[in-house]
């Protein structure tokens, strides 16, 4: 089975800097998604970015890029030019590629929860 | 598209009661699933349904817990006889097949305290 661990429980970032959220996974697949979400409070759980193992370039959206090492099976966010709606929990998630009986499920980290100070 | 809809948003029970949450995916969705989050922690999934069949049951989901989703459209969520340790936001999340890379969209959650 799958685990995906989430380190830092709370980070802190001043608006307009940078911000690193870690993740680290474990897997005996090779073929595999990951995800980062964002859940405000009280609000519903939205993609932040994706990343496909096969793909060796890193994903970026805007101000949210990921690093990804396959090797270490480490899958880090970083949030540039940090802004005050970017405050939420993140959360890092796991799924297997395709077929079998993953059915797409996501497998989740503990998340991150991240405040934006003006 | 309107959305993963979620009804009730909260439900306070004493325990002992039965609660039932309700989903209505993104229409087009045929693949729904339903996550279980306590507070602090990441969403655990609990079961999976492919259009009306239910394909996967996690062992979290005891026999207290029943789901169902009556011609593959919306599902509901039963828990009988509510303990506290029921109490936590039951997420429900679609996605379309056909898309490999597709994303799962969640909704806003039902949030569940025993008392």
């Amino acid at each position: 089975a799958q685990t995906v661990t989430q380190s830092q429980p709370e980070m802190s970032v001043q608006e307009a800097e940078t911000v690193t959220l870690s993740c680290t996974y474990d897997t005996s697949e090779s073929d595999y998604y990951l995800f980062w979400y964002k859940q405000p409070p009280s609000r519903q759980m939205i993609l932040v970015i994706r990343q496909e193992a096969y793909k060796q370039q890193n994903a970026t959206e805007n101000r949210f890029s990921v690093n990804f090492q396959k090797a270490a099976k480490s899958f880090s966010l970083k949030i540039s030019d940090s802004q005050l709606g970017d405050a939420a929990m993140y959360f890092c998630a796991y799924r297997s590629y395709a077929g079998g009986t993953s059915y797409g499920k996501l497998t989740f980290g503990q998340g991150t929860i991240l405040t934006v100070h003006p | 598209d309107t959305g993963v809809s979620q009804n009730p948003r909260h439900k306070i029970t004493k325990r002992g009661q039965n609660v039932t949450f309700r989903c209505d995916p993104i229409s087009e969705h045929n693949r729904l699933y339903w996550y279980r989050q306590t507070l602090g922690q990441g969403p655990e999934f609990l079961t999976y349904f492919q259009n009306e069949a239910q394909l996967e049951k996690s062992r979290l989901l005891s026999d207290r817990f029943s789901a169902e989703r009556p011609k593959g459209s919306f599902s509901t969520l039963e828990i009988q006889r509510t303990e506290q340790g029921d109490s936590a936001m039951y997420l429900c999340a679609s996605r379309r097949q056909g898309i490999s890379t597709g994303e799962l969209f969640f909704g806003e959650g039902s949030r569940l305290t025993v008392l």
